[in-house]
């Protein structure tokens, strides 16, 4: 079955280092690909998605393209800051209709000053 | 985007106990999904609830320990019945507006604790 398959955590970094979080997917068809952030006593909230193969999506200074030749989706970030610290959530959804979101295990990020 | 009300945000339950949990959204919506984050790790599908159908259950839960009702297109119940500790989880409720670009909303999710 389809499965998301993240980088373990934590990482940890200094404020304004780099930010890469592997995100590697299996699917049978052609699925939406999201990233979640998680703060600390939060819910979950929608970081960004990419519907298409080549698409990239961004938000909050965060990236990730929708690679189908490797099947990744890996986040990225140029410059975080003590704010991100939180747990990141790579998932999938197959096809365009209203199907489940299916999660991977989560990579949680601190970042110290 | 849509957005969901959720409770109790939290709750602490004798065990053998049972636990309603209610999700409102502030617009139709096909359909409802709950979630289960156990302790530290990823969310769980539980079971997806289509208004005016029986819920679809993943494998690995049934409808006697989590039944669900989504009595309109607005609303639904969780309910975690006959508890033990090792319900104790965050169980959240989401959904996808209409439109395909669009992401999934979640709720707050209600942390469970069972003593």
């Amino acid at each position: 079955g389809d499965s998301v398959t993240q980088m373990e955590g934590p990482v940890t970094l200094s404020e304004e280092a780099f930010l890469t979080i592997n995100c590697t997917y299996t699917a049978t068809g052609y699925p939406s690909l999201f990233w979640y952030v998680q703060y600390p006593g939060e819910g979950l909230q929608l970081l960004l998605k990419a519907t298409k193969a080549d698409d990239k999506g961004s938000n909050k200074g965060f990236e990730a393209t929708y690679r189908k030749e490797t099947t990744s989706f890996h986040l990225e970030k140029g410059s975080v800051q003590v704010s991100d610290s939180a747990v990141y959530f790579c998932a999938l959804s197959e096809g365009g209709g209203y199907n489940k979101l299916i999660f991977g295990a989560g990579t949680r990020l601190a970042v110290h000053p | 985007s849509a957005v969901i009300s959720q409770k109790p945000s939290r709750d602490i339950c004798q065990r053998g106990t049972s636990l309603t949990i209610q999700c409102q959204v502030d617009s139709q919506v096909t359909m409802m999904f709950w979630y289960r984050q156990q302790p530290g790790q990823s969310l769980t599908l539980i079971a997806t609830a289509n208004q005016g159908s029986e819920a679809t259950y993943e494998s690995g839960f049934v409808i006697d320990k989590f039944p669900i009702s989504r009595p309109n297109l607005t609303f639904s119940t969780l309910t975690v019945s006959n508890m033990s500790p090792e319900d104790s989880s965050i169980y959240l409720c989401s959904v996808r507006p209409p439109g395909i670009s669009g992401g999934y909303t979640f709720g707050s999710g209600t942390r469970l604790t069972v003593v």
